[in-house]
């Protein structure tokens, strides 16, 4: 099946700090999701992305659909310590009926 | 607004036992996904219905089965269990004929002894 390489895989960080991870893909997308997952919850939808260098900001979250539509990225800046959890990107395919995960970025924030 | 419903959120069963989890759409959704999800794992696709019909199958065992009804809610049944099921199990709903977004419910963790 499609795969979608999610990186990094985790990241410690210091309060303040801005971070950023990405997601590549062989396969052209439609649509870019990212979700924040925290323990034992489901994921939460932060940012939809349609159009190819479409760059979308969700408060200090900001993401963009890469040109190529193969790619898109996630940055937050100013992390705070409530910024835990593991951030998953999700890629729709074209014939709209799929959709293919990231293996996640778990992000720690330390105070 | 309202959101994807799952029931229970927890079930404790036992080696050989079944198991039955429920998914209740966001209104108007007509396409619903179920996915597995192990400790430290991304989510695995297990199976999706569109418009009450089997759309597309993952890496679903032969033990578990699923389907849709005519309210579109979803249910997915699982014999036999085996402890390696032990998991949270998710529902997610989507309008099928849009591009767009997959809203997730918060999970039936299901424990097998």
């Amino acid at each position: 099946g499609q795969q979608l390489n999610q990186s990094p895989q985790s990241m410690f960080i210091q309060e303040g700090e801005d971070v950023s991870m990405n997601c590549t893909s062989s396969s052209i997308f439609n649509t870019w999701l990212w979700y924040k997952q925290e323990p034992g919850e489901g994921p939460v939808l932060l940012i939809a992305l349609y159009k190819a260098g479409e760059l979308t900001s969700n408060g200090r979250l900001t993401a963009q659909f890469g040109i190529t539509r193969k790619d898109s990225f996630l940055n937050i800046s100013a992390s705070i310590p409530s910024d835990v959890g593991i951030y998953f990107c999700a890629g729709q395919s074209r014939n709209f009926n799929k959709f293919y995960f990231g293996s996640g970025t778990k992000l720690n924030v330390k105070p | 607004a309202a959101g994807v419903i799952q029931s229970p959120r927890h079930l404790i069963k036992e080696k050989r036992e079944t198991a039955t989890l429920k998914c209740y759409p966001i209104p108007r959704h007509d396409t619903v996904y179920w996915y597995q999800q192990g400790p430290g794992q991304d989510p695995q696709f297990l199976i999706s219905f569109y418009e009450k019909m089997q759309s597309d199958k993952g890496s679903i065992p032969d033990r578990f089965s699923a389907q849709q009804f005519s309210d579109y809610h979803s249910e997915l049944n699982m014999s036999s269990l085996e402890l390696g099921d032990s998991a949270l199990y998710f529902c997610a709903s989507y309008r099928g004929t849009d591009t767009g977004e997959l809203f997730f419910g918060e999970g039936s963790r299901l424990t097998v002894l």
